[in-house]
């Protein structure tokens, strides 16, 4: 059973660094599946922030590429998330999923694949 | 504002059907077959009810089915139970430039 877990800092001055890492248990990172970024403001809807592939291949929100970056550490099995030059703006919930390629039938699966695996999210607040 | 344009609410008695909507553009919805569905609890993380317009994972009741027309995309839940009370968010693949984009969501409340 795959499970995954954010972790970080939850409170934030405005203007500094969201840096969140999520850890994967229950199956390998160097798989042949996504890892992605989602939030969700209070009481909002979801946002796609973005997602990255072992090899470090990424896609991002074209509204947040310019402040926000993932990595992977396939030693520790976990990704991560840096977002720079945060607001209020940026508070939610943070989560991590899994896009899963077993879930697709394109011929390269060259598409953003469904997420079958979330954490449980991370709230992050941006506050003076 | 969300790149998907889902109705904000929905409801339905127990033992009914009701079917959500999800309209994009021929940039994601009407360009692919790749439309997702995603159930969300108050205070849970979001749980995949349905792939690829109208696959449903494993485990994923099939009183929950998906179809797709033009650039919409729709999601019906029949024989209503009180426990699919929840906000349902549809997401598309949207090109290589925009990747996947999410709908705002549609509460539903069963009645």
């Amino acid at each position: 059973q795959v499970q995954l877990r954010e972790s970080g800092p939850g409170l934030l001055k405005p203007s500094g660094i969201l840096s969140l890492t999520c850890d994967v248990s229950g199956g390998f990172i160097s798989s042949s599946n996504w890892w992605g970024w989602v939030r969700q403001p209070p009481g909002k809807a979801l946002e796609w922030i973005g997602e990255i592939y072992h090899d470090g291949s990424t896609h991002y929100n074209p509204s947040l590429k310019s402040r926000v970056a993932m990595s992977v550490d396939k030693s520790k099995n976990q990704f991560s998330l840096k977002m720079n030059s945060v607001t209020a703006a940026d508070t939610a919930i943070y989560y991590c999923a899994r896009g899963f390629r077993g879930y697709c039938s394109h011929p390269r699966c060259n598409v953003a694949l469904p997420l079958d695996y979330w954490g449980q999210g991370a709230l992050v607040t941006v506050s003076s | 504002q969300s790149a998907l344009t889902q109705p904000p609410s929905a409801s339905g008695s127990p033992g009914q059907s009701v079917t959500f909507s999800c309209t994009g553009t021929s940039s994601d919805i009407g360009g692919y077959s790749y439309v997702s569905w995603y159930q969300q609890h108050p205070g849970k993380a979001p749980k995949l009810m349905i792939y690829e317009v109208s696959k449903r994972p494993s485990g994923v009741p099939d009183r929950f089915s998906g179809s797709k027309s033009g650039n919409t995309a729709s999601l019906t839940v029949s024989g209503l139970q009180a426990e699919d009370e929840a906000d349902y968010y549809c997401s598309s693949y949207a090109g290589s430039n925009n990747w996947r984009v999410f709908g705002g969501g549609t509460k539903l409340t069963v009645l």
